[in-house]
Order: structure tokens, then sequence, then C-alpha cells
């Protein structure tokens, strides 16, 4: 079964740097999205990406981050100056609303996710 | 705006014993529903879903039935096992699979054998 992936699995960085966290969504899917899960927080959308630019974005999604879409197959999100807030897991999702019939039709699938840890 | 809300965790059950975890939603017009699953050290996993009221989502055993009256989602298994310990977040979806998910705090579940 398609599977989208993520690396690395886990990232250590010192505040102040920048990180790069790589996704690969399934082949087919045209939406991408990023999640992040601080520790013992609940599921938090970041931003959602279609035909090459941003469709939507939350309030955490500012300056220090951006997304990309460098080529065919890899989607990244970019954080410029971490913060120690920062520190948490990192899920990529990815959907194709075309697809039809059961349960995969019109579902986001996610990563497993990155976990950042920001020193 | 759109939100939802889970019953609070942890919970701890036997096995083969009947589970439900309380969802309800805000939302306007008719979103869709999820419950996904987080085993331990891995991401999410879509549980099922329900895009439309009086819809049930089935899968694995576990079952949620989409209420609009009562703006509720609530998951249920019959038998639990020891493979369904996880974490399990209610989730809504406010137009279509292209949109963002929200997500409610999520439910610690622990079976014990």
């Amino acid at each position: 079964e398609p599977e989208v992936t993520q690396t690395p699995s886990h990232q250590v960085t010192q505040m102040g740097q920048e990180v790069i966290l790589r996704c690969v969504p399934i082949s087919n899917h045209l939406y991408f999205y990023w999640y992040r899960q601080i520790l013992g927080q609940k599921v938090e959308f970041l931003v959602s990406f279609y035909n090459n630019e941003i469709s939507e974005k939350s309030e955490i999604f500012d300056d220090q981050f951006s997304v990309e879409r460098p080529d065919g197959s890899n989607f990244t999100l970019k954080i410029r100056s971490t913060k120690l807030e920062d520190s948490a897991m990192y899920f990529c999702a990815s959907t194709d609303p075309g697809t039809s019939g059961g349960l995969s039709a019109d579902t986001q699938y996610f990563g497993p996710g990155t976990r950042l840890t920001v020193l | 705006g759109n939100s939802v809300t889970q019953m609070e965790g942890p919970v701890t059950l036997s096995e083969e014993a009947f589970l439900t975890i309380n969802c309800t939603y805000t939302a306007t017009g008719y979103p869709s529903l999820f419950w996904y699953v987080q085993y331990p050290g891995e991401g999410l996993q879509l549980l099922l879903k329900a895009t439309k009221a009086d819809d049930k989502g089935s899968n694995k055993g576990f079952e949620a039935t989409y209420r609009k009256e009562t703006t509720s989602f609530h998951l249920e298994k019959g038998s639990v096992q020891v493979s369904d310990s996880a974490v399990y977040f209610c989730a809504l979806s406010r137009y279509s699979s292209a949109s963002k998910i929200i997500f409610g705090s999520g439910t610690r579940l622990s079976i014990r054998p």
C-alpha cells in the first residue's frame, strides 16, 4: 500500500538554527499538508499546499516557516530560525480528493512524523 | 469556530470489555468526521470516517455514527484487545478532504490482558 514517508525521524538542533523537514507524499496525490503535535497536546494544522502554492495556513505558520515542492516527489517544511517552542512532532499528509471508493477515498494520509527537538 | 471535543483520558479497560470514546463537534454545515489512531511510536492512521449525517463508519471492529442532531461521533468497539492500546483522535474536515483537519485532544486507551 502506498504511504507517506518523512525524513529524518528525529532532528535535534540548536535554537536559532535553520531546519528542513522532508516528506515524500503518495505519488498521485495533489494536496499536501503539514501538521504539528507538541508533546501531550493536540495535532494542529500548519499549512496546506496545492498547485505549487499555499492554499491555507494557520496563525502558527508565520514568516519563520516556509514550504516548497522542489521536485516532483518531495515536499519540505523549512523553519528559518528555530525556537524552543518549535519542539514538536511534525506530520506531513497528502490527499487526492478525486479518488473514490472505500476508506481510502477522499482521505488525508499521514506520514510517521519527524520529531524536532530544539535545544 | 470549528472544534472537536473528546473525552479526557487515559481510559483503561480489561481485554474484551466494551469501549466508548465520546466525541462532539462544533461546525457549521456538514463536516466530514474522522477517527484517527496513533499507536505507540507511530504516526496517525485513519481508523474510520463518515461524510454525512447518519452514516456509520466502521473498521477493525470499531464503529462510529455521524449524529447531526447531537453533533456527536462516538467511537465504539464491542470487545477490545490489548493491541487496541493507542491514542485515538476524533477529527473533522470542514468542506472536503482537501480542507484542513481539526483534531480533538486525543484519548489514550490502555487495555489490560
